[in-house]
């Protein structure tokens, strides 16, 4: 049980911002949410984590809904090397068990 | 820094052989994961370790599998008997835990058939 839903597939064009979202709706106050993609035939890669305000990195932004129950990854200018499944995955933060559910399939294209 | 290195990258074998699956963490880190992942099923942790030691092993399928750590800088992931449904791409990861959360990293994969 993943905790959180995704849509299974989404488009993007190259350059174009790509918005992902998520809903944890059953989140609770000790959950971050955490972001990793994977890449065809790689390991996953983290992205980004947060716990209720938005944070920004070399690679993407995170915006968390104010009640937590859902949020969005922000690839800003989005490259066709940004194709991949993206993963939306809850948990404590002193918990090990990530539980990856079925992600977001991104295909950017030209 | 090399990042996690897993060995072999391809595995082919006969149901009924035994299989072992080899990890190196990177350096410095104290937790190390084996992951499982199909199509069906998607991605499973099997279990983790935590300075060399099991603390959740209750992913792993079946007393067919079998993982160690013997140090810290090396783990085994071992399927013996093996059988057709053991067929998936096997991930391990670590992380510097510090017990306030952190950020697994993760090795290529092995990619296991079992005919």
């Amino acid at each position: 049980d993943a905790k959180t839903t995704q849509p299974p597939s989404m488009d993007c064009a190259e350059g174009r911002a790509a918005n992902l979202p998520c809903n944890h709706s059953t989140i609770s106050g000790n959950e971050y949410v955490y972001w990793y993609r994977q890449i065809h035939s790689q390991g996953p890669q983290y992205i980004i984590h947060g716990l209720k305000n938005n944070e920004t990195n070399e690679m993407a932004s995170l915006i968390i809904t104010e009640d937590r129950k859902s949020s969005t990854l922000i690839l800003p200018h989005a490259t066709l090397r940004d194709t991949a499944v993206y993963y939306c995955i809850v948990r404590e933060y002193n918990n090990n068990d990530m539980r990856f559910g079925a992600g977001t399939r991104l295909t950017v294209k030209p | 820094d090399a990042g996690v290195i897993q060995s072999p990258r391809h595995e082919v074998t006969e149901m009924g052989q035994e299989v072992t699956l080899r990890c190196k963490p990177i350096s410095g880190h104290n937790s190390l994961f084996w992951y499982r992942q199909t199509m069906m099923r998607g991605l499973e942790l099997l279990i983790y370790f935590n300075n060399n030691v099991p603390i959740d092993d209750s992913g792993m399928p079946e007393d067919r599998f079998s993982a160690k750590m013997p140090n810290a800088s090396f783990s085994t992931l071992k399927i013996q008997p093996s059988e057709p449904r053991d067929s998936a791409v096997y991930f391990c990861a670590s992380s510097f835990s510090t017990g306030q959360g952190e950020t697994q990293y993760f090795g290529p994969g092995t990619r296991l058939l079992v005919l």
